[in-house]
């Protein structure tokens, strides 16, 4: 079937503009993650949604950062007024949330923003 | 708080010799485990999990036993191939809290050479 899809594969921006990035779980999939790779940070978590719930935004780096999942399924991560050190690898995971703390996460192909 | 930490990279190993790659996590509570692996061009890939101490989770001929007396989830695999050339992640999750949020170490470059 198919798996966790993510759009664009690459963006490319000015420094302070907007950004939009989408993903999509895998159909059935009530768990979605954000995460992002970052040759400084590594692999960070960003923000969770399950199902109709509150999102732990507790990773989120600052508030021009946000996202929506819109019907529980397709995600929206925005960056507002972008800056150079938001350039990274934007990774969406999905999972059926079964049970806690054991479940395996789909990890999307990601997509990487570059901020000029 | 939780963390990861993984043997620094990277690693270069000719086909067929052997394979370890180190992970020691701390965690307040009781994780499972995880190592993913990321192929050139490719998104990460679950390699394999263990979810209870003493479990050890395979796949691929890559083995990792969950050791909770000292806090450890090492790789192995007996002979590596060049089709093994990839970043391997070691992460944990934690169950009971929101979600099952991975806290990852920081990646292995491994590069097998024929």
């Amino acid at each position: 079937g198919a798996g966790v899809s993510q759009s664009p594969s690459n963006k490319v921006t000015e420094k302070g503009k907007d950004v939009e990035l989408r993903c999509d779980p895998i159909s059935g999939h009530t768990a979605l993650y954000w995460y992002r790779q970052s040759l400084g940070q590594g692999l960070e978590f960003l923000i969770y949604f399950q199902g109709n719930s509150a999102p732990d935004k507790s990773g989120l780096p600052s508030d021009r950062f946000s996202a929506e999942r819109t019907g529980g399924s397709v995600s929206t991560l925005t960056i507002q007024r972008t800056q150079q050190e938001d350039s990274a690898v934007y990774l969406c995971a999905s999972s059926l949330q079964l049970a806690k703390g054991t479940d395996t996460q789909y990890f999307g192909p990601g997509t990487r923003l570059t901020v000029l | 708080g939780n963390s990861v930490t993984q043997m620094e990279g990277p690693v270069t190993l000719s086909e067929e010799a052997f394979l370890t790659i180190n992970c020691t996590y701390t965690a307040t509570g009781y994780p499972s485990l995880f190592w993913y692996v990321q192929y050139p061009g490719e998104g990460l890939q679950l390699l394999l999990k263990a979810t209870k101490a003493d479990d050890k989770g395979s796949n691929k001929g890559f083995e990792a036993t969950y050791r909770k007396e000292t806090t450890s989830f090492h790789l192995e695999k007996g002979s590596v191939q060049v089709s093994d050339s990839a970043v391997y992640f070691c992460a944990l999750s934690i169950t009971g809290t929101s979600g099952s949020r991975l806290t990852f170490g920081e990646g292995t470059q491994l590069t097998v050479n024929p």
